[in-house]
């Protein structure tokens, strides 16, 4: 069954920390993995993307990786700032241009 | 970067009404267009896929019939939601992908919060 888990369901975390979000998927046949970045009452902006052969990727301050092996992805975050706080979205593609959604992590900067 | 404009971004109406909600790609040409539902703290789910000048194709469990999808230009697709009742108060985001290749990525609109008296 195609799926995308997504852990922590949320996470609070002080300003200026680092954070790892963590995506797993079974989704196949893979094609690409990106990670969005959701605030609240607002559509989805692309951070990363991500295709099979590709293990980084970083966008400022975010760090993506990808493992196709275990069909492991992270997001890390470094030095967050209130901005920040977001859902943060596990999106992976099939060959097929099926896309899977999971059910995010809502990270909660606190100052 | 990409834009895609969703309008209106809130509505309340009553029971009965027919809403429509438009998304429109500003700067390229959307040859796909896709629409969610996404409720509180859950992840989005999709509707419905659009191409320009073709029919949508709706995902299982959507009603055709309630939500009337129209794709008539490459930079417009509407979402009626046809006598809308209660249980259709959701958070509804369009997304536009250019160049017809599962690779493009999806470029979102800011949604729009519907909700029905």
């Amino acid at each position: 069954k195609n799926q995308v888990e997504q852990s922590p369901q949320s996470l609070i975390i002080l300003e200026g920390k680092n954070c790892t979000l963590q995506c797993n998927y079974t989704v196949s046949p893979f094609s690409n993995l990106r990670w969005y970045k959701q605030d609240t009452g607002r559509g989805p902006v692309s951070l990363t993307i991500m295709t099979f052969s590709e293990n980084t990727k970083s966008n400022g301050r975010y760090t993506a990786t990808l493992d196709a092996d275990t069909k492991q992805s992270s997001l890390h975050i470094t030095a967050s700032q209130l901005s920040d706080s977001a859902s943060y979205i596990c999106v992976v593609s099939r060959g097929d241009d099926k896309i899977i959604f999971g059910k995010g992590t809502r990270l909660h900067i606190l100052p | 970067g990409a834009v895609v404009s969703q309008h209106p971004s809130r509505v309340i109406c009553k029971s009965g009404t027919s809403v429509k909600i438009e998304c429109r790609s500003l700067d390229f040409q959307a040859t796909t267009m896709f629409w969610y539902r996404q409720f509180p703290k859950k992840s989005l789910m999709l509707m419905a896929t659009s191409n320009e000048g073709s029919k949508a194709t709706y995902e299982q469990g959507v009603e055709k019939d309630k939500f009337l999808i129209n794709h008539a230009s490459l930079t417009l697709s509407t979402l009626t939601v046809t006598s809308a009742h209660p249980e259709d108060s959701s958070f509804y985001i369009c997304s536009a992908r250019g160049g017809g290749v599962s690779n493009q990525p999806q470029h979102f609109g800011d949604g729009t919060r519907l909700s029905i008296l």
